[in-house]
């Protein structure tokens, strides 16, 4: 069964950083692209970053460009997402996700992770 | 960016009807669009990709159809476990790959 499961979400102040993993199993990692998209409470869906299957490419959202970053550990089987300089616009849950069958579509999704930037 | 609006915002049907959901983009995203299903406190799921290609394991009650800028999810026949909020996607113009803000299917 393909599984993600994220973790390292919390409260951080505005400015601070935090870093999130995601750790997948039940396929084989390597072979996929992964993304973050996020969801803040009660809103939409908004992506935020994308990786290729051996870190060749990668995209930001201009929301976050500059203050986050991307990156994936292909023999631990892990997904990370370094946030620096947080915003309070940054409070979301935090979902990581495989690249789905056509490129740009998502599939599976974690349970997601949630970050609250407040003071 | 390309925008995508869904409507209508909130559908209210009963267990065994039909719901038809929309989608339209603000240019063309030829048939590079998907659907999303969203239960309250879950992940999303995908359900539609291609437009009009089911996702692995979605039931056949579930059918997409549209291209260019208007699209269409239609459910044929409500199951209880089918009330949630779903989600478009485009991703011709990707990244970024853009939601439309959801529509709420509720009894």
């Amino acid at each position: 069964e393909v599984q993600l499961v994220e973790s390292g979400g919390g409260l951080v102040k505005p400015g601070g950083s935090l870093r999130l993993s995601c750790a997948a199993s039940g396929f084989t990692f390597s072979t996929y692209s992964m993304n973050w998209v996020r969801q803040a409470p009660g809103k939409g869906l908004e992506w935020v970053s994308y990786i290729s299957s051996s870190s060749s490419y990668i995209h930001y959202a201009d929301s976050v460009k500059g203050r986050f970053t991307i990156s994936r550990d292909n023999a631990k089987k892990s997904l990370y997402l370094q946030m620096n300089s947080l915003r309070a616009e940054d409070t979301a849950v935090y979902y990581c996700a495989r690249g789905g069958p056509h490129y740009g579509s998502f599939d599976p999704w974690g349970q997601g992770t949630l970050v609250t930037v407040s003071s | 960016e390309i925008v995508l609006t869904q409507s209508p915002a909130t559908l209210s049907v009963s267990p065994g009807e039909r719901a038809t959901l929309s989608c339209r983009a603000s240019q063309t995203v030829s048939s590079n669009l998907a659907w999303y299903q969203q239960k309250p406190g879950q992940a999303p799921r995908l359900l539609i990709y291609g437009a009009s290609t089911r996702a692995t394991g979605i039931p056949a009650r579930f059918s997409g159809s549209g291209s260019g800028t208007e699209f269409t999810l239609t459910i044929s026949s409500l199951q209880s476990e089918d009330f949630a909020v779903y989600y478009c996607q485009q991703y011709n113009n990707w990244p970024p790959g853009t939601f439309g803000p959801g529509t709420k299917v509720d009894i």
